[in-house]
């Protein structure tokens, strides 16, 4: 089974603090992903990465970095955390190659709060 | 532009009672694919279902059925005998046919059932 790993699934930041969300996949899979979720907006596309140290901007990337050295890894960075940065933040992984049918497997979440 | 709408934000029902979760997209492609995610309270999503573009059968699943409608431009999603254990927040998601395998999600459904 895929398996794809947050390091948080609670964290709590202050306003203007960097903040490192991580997430790992072990099978090997090209594509990850992150997003946030807010109530009522559903999942939004921050970043996306199709191989290591490549990184594509998603529909909401203000605010957010990412950063990918291995394959297995990908990070959000939040430069500087600000209180509308609040949010459940999703990372998933999916099979690489051009191709758009492939399904995406999620990790479990990390609900930030920015205080 | 791409665009998936899922009208209802929240449904209760009581346990062993149908229930239909409806989902209306948006595209330009000609090819493109559909998905089902469910995401349990313990927050990670669950791949349930893909389908393309050019294959309309209907399908079943144990007590999941999906009915996908071209002409309608709809995806819907119907749980038969509904369970407790169905609780959960239901999204659809569209991929289009460019390669970048990104979903674009509705803003989901709450479905709850009620013992």
């Amino acid at each position: 089974d895929v398996k794809v790993t947050q390091s948080s699934r609670y964290l709590v930041k202050r306003t203007g603090e960097k903040v490192f969300l991580e997430c790992v996949q072990d099978m090997d899979h090209e594509n990850m992903f992150w997003y946030r979720q807010d109530p009522g907006l559903g999942l939004r596309l921050i970043y996306f990465s199709y191989d290591v140290k490549m990184k594509e901007k998603g529909d909401i990337p203000e605010g957010y970095s990412v950063s990918r050295e291995k394959k297995e890894r990908f990070s959000l960075i939040l430069e500087s955390a600000s209180t509308n940065q609040t949010s459940m933040y999703l990372c998933a992984s999916s099979l690489g190659g051009y191709s758009s049918y492939n399904e995406q497997f999620f990790g479990p979440g990390t609900r930030l709060t920015v205080l | 532009a791409q665009k998936v709408t899922q009208a209802q934000t929240e449904i209760s029902v009581v346990e062993k009672e149908d229930v239909t979760l409806d989902c209306v997209y948006e595209t330009r492609d000609t090819t493109y694919y559909l998905f089902w995610y469910k995401q349990p309270p313990s927050g990670e999503l669950v791949f349930l279902i893909r389908r393309n573009s050019f294959d309309e059968q209907n399908e079943i699943s144990g007590r999941y059925s999906w009915n996908f409608q071209k002409s309608t431009s709809s995806f819907n999603f119907t749980i038969t005998a509904s369970q407790v254990v169905d609780s959960a927040v239901y999204f659809c998601a569209l991929s289009e046919y460019d390669g970048a395998n990104n979903l674009f999600f509705g803003t989901g459904t709450r479905l709850t059932v009620i013992p």
